[in-house]
């Protein structure tokens, strides 16, 4: 079965360094992989997503992740962070048939001005 | 482009009674999904539907149980209430995989 592995659950950071939030996938097929963001009190947004086209790949807001088959990664990053960046952050992915999602257990990230 | 919109946004219920949420998909989208967000156990799985078929469920009892009509439109029950089943209630609609899936805002349910 598929999974994902966030491995911080707080990551906190000054404005206007760099974001790296980390997260390792498991599948037994080439994986679609996701980044939702969640304010608080709000649904999830989707941030980015990797569907075996480019490994780097760009999203919303400054936010990039990079797929390595090699290492099994999926990291997101941000050149600079910005106080609107505080959140909480879900890798995802999703079964081979796209009908079911499995989240990890999400990344807070706190930005300090 | 109209987003997800789910119904009603909050909840109070009892424990043992049923209730049912509402959730209407972006215009064009097939595919209906509801997720269980909690503190404890994060976001799990309950179901997906496409084209008023459920095509995947997740490990949640009976008493949650859905169905999606014609108009993609999709509701979710969930009977018996347990002071456990207090949580985000999230729906998500996809024009397929490689389009991602786009969430509503949530129903939040408390259980008292």
């Amino acid at each position: 079965a598929q999974s994902v592995t966030q491995l911080d659950s707080h990551v906190s950071v000054s404005e206007g360094t760099p974001v790296l939030l980390r997260c390792n996938y498991s599948s037994s097929y080439s994986p679609s992989l996701f980044w939702y963001v969640q304010h608080p009190n709000k649904g999830l947004q989707l941030l980015l997503k990797y569907t075996s086209a480019a490994t780097l790949v760009k999203g919303i807001n400054g936010f990039e992740a990079e797929f390595k088959k090699s290492e099994t990664s999926f990291h997101l990053t941000k050149p600079s962070a910005h106080m609107s960046d505080a959140a909480e952050y879900f890798c995802v992915v999703s079964d081979r048939g796209g009908t079911k999602l499995v989240f990890g257990a999400g990344t807070i990230l706190r930005v300090k001005s | 482009k109209a987003g997800v919109t789910q119904t009603p946004r909050y909840l109070i219920k009892t424990r043992g009674q049923q209730v049912t949420l509402s959730c209407s998909p972006i215009s064009g989208h097939r595919s209906v999904s509801w997720y269980q967000q909690t503190p404890g156990q994060g976001l799990q799985f309950l179901f997906e539907y496409f084209s008023e078929t459920q095509r995947n469920k997740g490990n949640f009892p009976g008493r949650f149980s859905g169905r999606q009509f014609s108009n993609s439109r999709s509701e979710m029950n969930v009977s018996t209430l347990e002071l456990g089943d207090s949580a985000l209630y999230l729906c998500a609609s996809s024009g397929g995989t490689a389009n991602g899936y786009t969430f509503g805002s949530g129903t939040r349910l408390t259980v008292v």
